[in-house]
Parts: C-alpha cells; structure tokens; sequence
C-alpha cells in the first residue's frame, strides 16, 4: 500500500522562527489533507491540497502531486503552533485515509 | 463553520464491558468514517460507512467492532468486550458529496481507556 512518511520528527523552534514540514508519499494521489493536532488531541483541518499552493494566515501549504510530495509552510510561529502536524492520503480506490508519522512541533516562547 | 461532534470526551471502562462511541457528522455529508490513535502513535483508519452500510474497514475492524447510524444524525461505534489494547482516542470524520476524494472533517475525538 501507499507508504506516506514526514520530516523531521521532531522539530523545536523558538516564537517568531519559520519552517517548513514535508510529506513524501510513495503513489500518485488526488486528495491530501494537513492536520494539527494540539496537545489536547483534537485533529483539526488545516488544508485540503491535491495541488497547488494554498495559504491561510501564516500558514501554507504547496503539493507538487507529480513529485509526490507536499510541504507546509509555518511563518512567524507562535506558542499555539505546539503540537504534531499529520499529512494524510487516500489509498487509491479506497477512502480510507493514510496517515503520515507527524511531525512533533514545540515552540518554545 | 458546520462541525462534528463526539461524546463522551473520555470514556473509562473496564476490561470486558461493552462501550458505545458517538458522533454526530456534519448534517449535509453521505460518507462517515471511525480512525483511532493509540498513545504516540499514527491514526489509523478502522471503517468507513456510506448508505448504511460499511463501505470499507480495516484488519482492525474485526468482530470486536461494529458501527451503526441509529437515526439521521447520529453515527456510532460499537467495541464489544473491550481488551486493554482497544484504549486509544477515537476520531469520527465525515465528508459530503459524491467526490472521494471531498476533504474529511475530523470530530475532536473520544478517548478511551480500558481498564
């Protein structure tokens, strides 16, 4: 089955500092979905992104299908932006999504 | 913004006892789906249901498990006889339309924990 993996694991930044946040996928896909999940748990929707480059406040997101991979842009980060952000995919003909490791983000204030 | 809702919030039970996770999706979306993440780890896809009926479910779902949309809002997960390994945070999602590809909407999750 597809194999979706993301880098870093881990990544500490101080309050203020931009990243970027990848997401490898190893098959051709026609959905991809980026999460935040806080340190309460809760999964929220950040992008949905087959294609293309979308941005929402400090955050954006750019998949490039072709070359089977998306990265997440977080600019100006803020304490709030603390948790593990997940890249997730459909298995082809399937709707079950395939989720990424995360990446664990802590930004230190 | 339409949202997907999820009680309990935590759920405590012991080992063997029978729970009931609901969710109530977004009104307008066909298509509903029950992951779970154990502590530390990925989420995991366990089914998906579309016109009352299971469309999909992983080698997790198995006869442990079952899923029920009782009524017109309320979509449910059933884990019979629960075992230690079943604790996990629970995650109900729907999407709409026809698409498969539509985005899901994550609810804020269960977390369940066997005692």
């Amino acid at each position: 089955g597809i194999q979706v993996e993301q880098s870093p694991p881990d990544l500490i930044l101080q309050e203020g500092a931009n990243s970027t946040l990848r997401c490898n996928f190893s098959d051709s896909v026609n959905n991809l979905q980026w999460f935040h999940q806080n340190p309460w748990g809760q999964l929220i929707n950040l992008f949905y992104i087959p294609s293309g480059t979308k941005q929402n406040g400090r955050l954006s997101a750019t998949t490039v299908a072709t070359e089977r991979y998306s990265l997440l842009y977080i600019s100006s980060s803020q304490t709030t932006d603390s948790g593990v952000y997940f890249c997730a995919v459909p298995t082809s003909g399937t709707y079950k999504y395939i989720f990424g490791t995360g990446t664990r983000l802590k930004v230190l204030a | 913004e339409p949202e997907v809702t999820q009680t309990p919030s935590h759920q405590v039970t012991q080992m063997g006892q029978e729970v009931i996770l609901r969710c109530v999706p977004i009104s307008n979306h066909l298509y509903f789906y029950w992951y779970r993440q154990i502590l530390g780890q990925k989420v995991e896809f366990l089914v998906s249901f579309y016109n009352n009926e299971i469309s999909e479910k992983s080698e997790i779902f198995d006869d442990q498990f079952s899923v029920e949309r009782p009524d017109g809002s309320n979509f449910t997960l059933k884990i019979r006889s629960t075992k230690l390994e079943d604790s996990a945070m629970y995650f109900c999602a729907s999407s709409g339309g026809l698409a498969r590809t539509d985005t899901q909407y994550f609810g804020p999750g269960t977390r369940l924990t066997v005692l």
